[in-house]
Formats: structure tokens, sequence, C-alpha cells
């Protein structure tokens, strides 16, 4: 059974350019959300897709914004790169069968660099 | 506000010897609590989690928390630490009021260290 996956690992762009991490849920799973994780700090929640809506946002921009897939499958895209911007991006699955209870599993994350 | 404090930056503890990486947290009502870990270049993977019922919960690799609702805290514990719990610990809460989608807040993380 696949995990959560991400791609791609690590990328490198330039302030101002647009960037679009990928990630695909766990097996079963139908909700996804996002989190930046900035060197040495916790990751922090950018948005939530559940229904191919964003139904939960965190504190970030509107240059950050997504995209979810009927396969459940989702985007992340940034507008507008800056150098705040350089992070480790997470994405998380859970299932809504489960309830509020249910476990956010993580995928391996995107490196972002931004020069 | 939800808020979620790890007090220790790094812990080191010698292999063998009990470990201890601690968790207070700040949320309205009772909370749903959650362990990861994080091991160099990865993603965070999952360790244990309370919700309800006994106080000390058990999860993965021989880790167990305990939830003290008067001191509002969640510490992870290992009766004997190994130098491969090497990596960076995260506790996270969510509230438990609200949608079924709830966000998760982490704190900073704490760096556990264990000397071979």
């Amino acid at each position: 059974d696949a995990g959560v996956t991400q791609s791609p690992t690590h990328l490198i762009k330039t302030r101002g350019q647009q960037v679009t991490l990928r990630c695909s849920p766990k097996s079963g799973h139908d909700t996804v959300s996002w989190y930046q994780q900035a060197l040495g700090q916790g990751p922090q929640f950018i948005f939530q897709y559940y229904e191919e809506e964003e139904r939960q946002r965190g504190n970030f921009p509107d240059r950050f914004s997504g995209h979810q897939f009927p396969n459940y499958s989702s985007e992340l895209n940034v507008n507008a790169l800056l150098l705040g911007d350089s992070a480790l991006y997470l994405c998380a699955s859970s299932s809504t069968q489960a309830g509020i209870t249910d476990t956010q599993y993580f995928g391996p994350g995107t490196r972002l660099t931004v020069l | 506000a939800q808020s979620v404090a790890q007090p220790e930056d790094q812990v080191n503890v010698a292999e063998g010897n009990p470990l201890t990486v601690k968790c207070t947290y700040s949320v309205s009502g009772n909370p749903y609590l959650f362990w990861y870990v994080q091991y160099p270049n990865r993603g965070l993977q999952f360790l244990l989690k309370y919700i309800t019922g006994d106080n000390l919960v058990k999860g993965s690799y021989g880790f167990e928390a305990e939830f003290n609702k008067s001191q509002t805290s969640f510490h992870l514990k290992k009766p004997s630490a190994l130098v491969s719990d090497s990596a960076l610990y995260f506790c996270a809460v969510r509230d438990r009021r609200g949608s079924t989608l709830g966000r998760l807040y982490f704190g900073r993380g704490t760096q556990l260290t264990v000397w071979p």
C-alpha cells in the first residue's frame, strides 16, 4: 500500500517565479492538507482540501493556492516567489470516514529553494 | 488560540536510558494530541495519538505518551533509548471542536540525540 507521495523532491526557483508542487494521498484517503516547514521550525498549516474545495486556510497570502482533483490528488501553487518561501513543503492525507480522530499521514516533502 | 510548546530544543540521552521529550499545549476545550518523528530529509512519521480514555498511550517503536489534563501536557517517553531513535520529534494538537477536517498545530520540535 503506497503511502503519501510528493513530487518533485527538490526544486530551485528564482524570485518572482511560480511553482507547482504535487501530492498523491494514501490509498483510501480523501482529504489533503498542505504544510510549510521553514528551517528550524515546526510545520505551519497552509490549507486543506476535501471534495475538490478548499475547506480551511491558515495564515498564508493569496499567492498560495491549491487544487484537488477527482482522484483526490492535489497541487500547491505559489506565485511571485519570495526568498522567504524557501522551505520544506509537506502534504498530509487523511480520511473523513474516520472523522476528526483520523490521523494525518505525511509525505516525504518537497524542498523548495528560492534564489 | 491553539498553541503547542516544546520547551527543550535538544534532549541528549545515553543508549539504554529512559528518555522523555516534553510537550505542553494551550487549546480551548479538550484536544486531540499527536506525536510525529522526522528523520533527516524525510517527512513526518506518525508515532501515536491521544483521543480519549486511558491517559497512557502506546505507539510505534516502543514509544508511549502520558496525557495530563491538569498540567496540559503530553510528554513522549521510552523506557530504553536506542541510537536509532535519534531524530527530530514534533508534538501536535488538533482542536476537538469544529469541523471534521481539523488542522494540526505543531510545536517547534525537539532534537533527540541518543549516545552509544
